[in-house]
């Protein structure tokens, strides 16, 4: 079936413009989550939704960044005024339930800020 | 938080034999540890994970041994093929998944021909 998609695929952006990063969570998948792959880095989480709701927004790094999910489905990872530091690969998951169910993982979008 | 460290950063095998890359957890509370291979320019394969309610679960040439005490774990691949070159990460999430997975820094498994 169908995994998690994600678009774009690559988005060069110049420094302080905003963007917006989408994510396609597997149908049925009550749990969706963002990370962040800097170069050479593991990955960072930035946030939860369990439905539409997300528990807690203090993993994303300043209050440029932002996240919605409607619907119960598609989610929306905006970057207001993009920095050079915000240039990684943007990793979205989604997983059944959430808690301790498995993580299944999009093929990411790469961000590059000039 | 949790902090999660993962060992070697880097690590070359002859081809058909075994490979073993090992991780550390620091907070006591997680009991879920999935382990993901990832392929250049692709997100994150989930291969084996294990609960930690059981020691040792194994799929085909890959296994996972957890240490709940030491509070480590494992991934061991036996009879090891080209396409198993890849990064490997270790994860671990306590109940609730509310704070997502924590993941170790990553290992470069090269397998050599």
């Amino acid at each position: 079936g169908a995994g998690v998609s994600q678009s774009p695929s690559n988005k060069v952006t110049e420094k302080g413009k905003d963007v917006e990063l989408r994510c396609d969570p597997i149908s049925g998948h009550t749990a969706l989550y963002w990370y962040r792959q800097s170069l050479g880095q593991g990955l960072e989480f930035l946030i939860y939704f369990q439905g539409n709701s997300a528990p807690d927004k203090s993993g994303l790094p300043s209050d440029r960044f932002s996240a919605e999910r409607t619907g119960g489905s598609v989610s929306t990872l905006t970057i207001q005024r993009t920095q050079q530091e915000d240039s990684a690969v943007y990793l979205c998951a989604s997983s059944p339930l959430g808690g301790t169910y498995e993580q299944y993982f999009g093929p990411g979008t790469r961000l590059t800020v000039t | 938080g949790e902090n999660v460290e993962q060992h070697p950063s880097t690590l070359s095998v002859q081809e058909g034999d075994s490979a073993v890359i090992k991780c550390t957890y620091s907070d006591s509370a997680s009991n879920y540890f999935p382990w993901y291979k990832q392929e250049l320019g692709k997100g994150p394969q989930l291969i084996i994970d294990i609960r930690s309610n059981v020691g040792e679960k194994k799929d085909q040439r890959i296994a996972v041994t957890l240490n709940k005490t030491a509070k480590h774990f494992s991934l061991h691949i036996t009879e090891t093929q080209p396409e198993d070159s890849a990064v490997y990460f270790c994860a671990a999430s306590s109940t609730g998944g509310a704070d997502g997975l924590t993941f170790g820094k990553g290992t470069h498994l090269i397998i050599q021909p």
